[in-house]
């Protein structure tokens, strides 16, 4: 059974760039049936979806985070990454990184999250 | 953008009660690309339901799925202590791509 779990810095200071990792164990991420997605829950708010990233490396990414977000593979490593650039208070959430499946478009494994504050 | 709407906020109920969940979408979904996942703090959510009404691997089969166009069910026959928790609708269309439901919390009475 294919296992998510996330990493990274749990405090990230306004203006500063967010770099989470998510590591696959059970499965891999150059498999052709699956994206790799980021998923956010701020405090208190539902969940938005950040984008995802492909075995070849191709991208897509919510059109209100785009400007600031990119994802890489190292498939060396079994890993996905997500950088955010100028962050402030209002991307303070708990990270999500999540499998999704290409027949049904629903994600079928999560990491557990980690929480980001944005403070200084 | 599809905006989903569950309902109701929150949920207070009885272990061996039924429970109905809904989910309303703003436009038209697809029901194969229609799905429900439970959540519990500090935990992975968990996919209950994909495609509106196909159970994921090792759900029992007190839960199911209805619903196709903008409105969607969740149905718990009969509530176990362990099926508390927030559960969450989510759809793909739309920009962005995927959306999902502010949730539903399943409270103990």
């Amino acid at each position: 059974q294919v296992q998510l779990q996330e990493s990274g810095p749990g405090l990230v200071q306004p203006s500063q760039t967010l770099s989470l990792t998510c590591t696959v164990s059970g499965g891999s991420i150059s498999s052709d049936d699956h994206y790799w997605s980021w998923i956010r829950q701020p405090p208190g708010k539902g969940l938005e979806w950040i984008g995802y990233i492909f075995n070849r490396g191709g991208t897509f990414f919510n059109p209100s985070l785009k400007s600031r977000v990119t994802m890489s593979l190292d498939t060396s490593k079994n890993q996905f990454s997500l950088r955010m650039t100028s962050v402030s208070v209002a991307d303070t959430a708990v990270y999500f990184c999540a499998r999704e499946e290409d027949d049904f478009l629903s994600f079928d494994s999560w990491g557990q999250g980690i929480l980001v504050t944005v403070s200084s | 953008e599809i905006a989903l709407t569950q309902s109701p906020g929150t949920l207070s109920l009885s272990p061996g009660e039924r429970a109905t969940l809904s989910c309303r979408a703003s436009q038209s979904v697809s029901s194969t690309y229609f799905a429900w996942y439970q959540h519990k703090i500090g935990q992975a959510p968990r996919l209950l339901i994909y495609g509106t009404s196909n159970r994921a691997t090792g759900i029992p089969d007190r839960f199911s799925g209805s619903g196709s166009g903008t409105d969607f069910t969740l149905t718990i026959s009969r509530l176990e202590p362990e099926d508390f928790a927030v559960y969450y609708c989510q759809s793909f269309g739309g920009s962005p791509p995927y959306s999902f439901g502010q949730g539903t919390k399943l409270e103990i009475k």
